[in-house]
């Protein structure tokens, strides 16, 4: 039973466009919502987190809302770039972290 | 990758042989993790560490065991490799675990295992 939904698998998104990935779960008991980051060959590393107490959290052209009563969470990329492209972990944490299956995204010039 | 190296990057063995990888890291952080990355099912906790000789399972522990004998080393054996554990293994530090600053992981590059 996955404990993170994400969804979509894969995004192509057009340079300049927004890229949004979402992210559900069922466990009111998680506590911080990260956002992690992988190019080919590399580990993830941390782009955006959030707190269950904060409705929005922008860090240039990455945001994060997030919508407790719903459960969700999503990640949005505005102006999106080539350089953009990877693929994007949501994840949710209560003592240990557990990631959504990944969202691979192509950002075509 | 932050003061994080795994070895072997890249092996490929036979099932029913033994294989260990390891995690060496040069920041003294308290917490380390063993996660195996699969198409279709992002990152599983397969074991992780809060101090020395302190291991506990995550979510995808059969088949595997861990052991760390020195802050810095954290290392991953599978006793009998199976097909179905090829599979791409990250190795990831934090300094801790509650609600804090220092809850972030960090991930080293990776170990791509290949089972035959």
């Amino acid at each position: 039973q996955q404990q993170v939904k994400q969804s979509p698998q894969s995004l192509i998104v057009q340079k300049g466009g927004i890229s949004i990935i979402n992210c559900a779960y069922e466990n009111t008991a998680f506590d911080y919502f990260p956002w992690y980051q992988q190019f080919p060959g590399k580990g993830p590393a941390l782009l955006i987190a959030i707190r269950p107490d904060v409705s929005e959290k922008k860090e240039g052209r990455f945001t994060i809302s997030f919508n407790k009563s719903a459960k969700q969470f999503s990640l949005h990329i505005m102006d999106s770039q080539p350089g953009d492209s990877a693929t994007y972990f949501c994840a949710a944490r209560v003592n240990k972290f557990y990631f959504g299956s990944g969202t691979k995204l192509n950002v075509k010039p | 990758d932050a003061g994080i190296t795994q070895s072997p990057r890249h092996k490929v063995t036979e099932t029913g042989t033994p294989v260990t990888l390891r995690c060496h890291q040069t920041e003294n952080h308290r917490y380390m993790y063993w996660y195996r990355q699969d198409p279709g099912h992002g990152l599983r906790l397969i074991h992780y560490s809060y101090g020395v000789k302190d291991t506990d399972k995550g979510e995808v522990s059969d088949g595997y065991s861990v052991s760390r004998s020195k802050t810095e080393d954290f290392l991953l054996t599978l006793e009998s490799a199976t097909s179905s554990q090829t599979s791409v293994y990250f190795c990831a530090i934090s300094l801790g675990q509650g609600l804090s600053g220092a809850n972030v992981l960090t991930f080293g590059a990776g170990s791509r295992l290949t089972v035959l």
